[in-house]
């Protein structure tokens, strides 16, 4: 499978633990995002990369998170002394280098859950 | 933030019904998108319509878009239950990001 894909699919943590999750996008496409989304809601944009430069973060990012790209492949999303208000789906979205209409690929997610 | 509002938040069908679902939002864009996420899962992009397109077909769906009232549509004919979904609308403001609105709960039901 080619797709983007996400590890791991599921975190249960208490709160106050650092928690770390993985994308892997689909090869070729030289930027990635990162997204939330809570329960009945649609995905609220956390960060984006082009590469390894990690180009705009939302307000949603508090200094708890943190997320890199080193080498423009791969990208983790930290989460920093976990609330329970961090309990969501985290999604991971590549795009190509020249698409003209900035469709998204998704990956499955990572669906975090603080006690 | 969310950029607008889908109505409706929840609908119900019976298979071979068509589905129709609006999307509202805020601000100029250059194209409108629309995904369906299976329960608890990821997003698949369906059809991408640009701010100078009126109307787009791809197989059983049709987009309309309306950009001086900022809305949009969705039909999806001849429902199979398979269609079971949440279906997002999404707006490309040329920021790079997507602005997701807050979705509409499909059922279609055998």
């Amino acid at each position: 499978d080619t797709g983007v894909s996400q590890d791991p699919r599921h975190k249960i943590t208490k709160r106050g633990q650092n928690v770390t999750f993985r994308c892997d996008p689909i090869s070729e496409h030289n930027r990635l995002y990162w997204y939330r989304q809570t329960l009945g809601q649609g995905p609220e944009f956390l960060t984006y990369f082009q590469n390894e430069a990690q180009l705009e973060k939302s307000r949603l990012l508090s200094d708890r998170f943190s997320a890199e790209r080193p080498k423009g492949s791969f990208s983790t999303l930290e989460i920093q002394r976990t609330e329970q208000g961090d309990s969501a789906m985290y999604l991971c979205a590549s795009r190509p280098p020249l698409a003209g209409g900035n469709e998204q690929f998704f990956g499955p997610g990572t669906r975090l859950t603080v006690l | 933030s969310q950029q607008g509002e889908e109505d409706p938040q929840a609908l119900s069908i019976q298979e071979g019904e068509n589905a129709t679902m609006n999307c509202s939002y805020k601000t100029s864009i250059n194209n409108l998108q629309w995904y369906r996420q299976n329960s608890g899962r990821g997003l698949v992009h369906l059809i991408l319509i640009r701010s100078n397109e009126r109307e787009k077909h791809s197989g059983r769906l049709r987009v309309t878009l309306d950009t001086s009232k900022k809305s949009s549509s969705l039909l999806i004919t001849a429902s199979r239950a398979a269609d079971t979904a949440s279906y997002f609308c999404a707006t490309d403001t040329g920021f790079q990001k997507l602005v997701f609105g807050t979705g509409t709960r499909l059922l279609v039901s055998p």
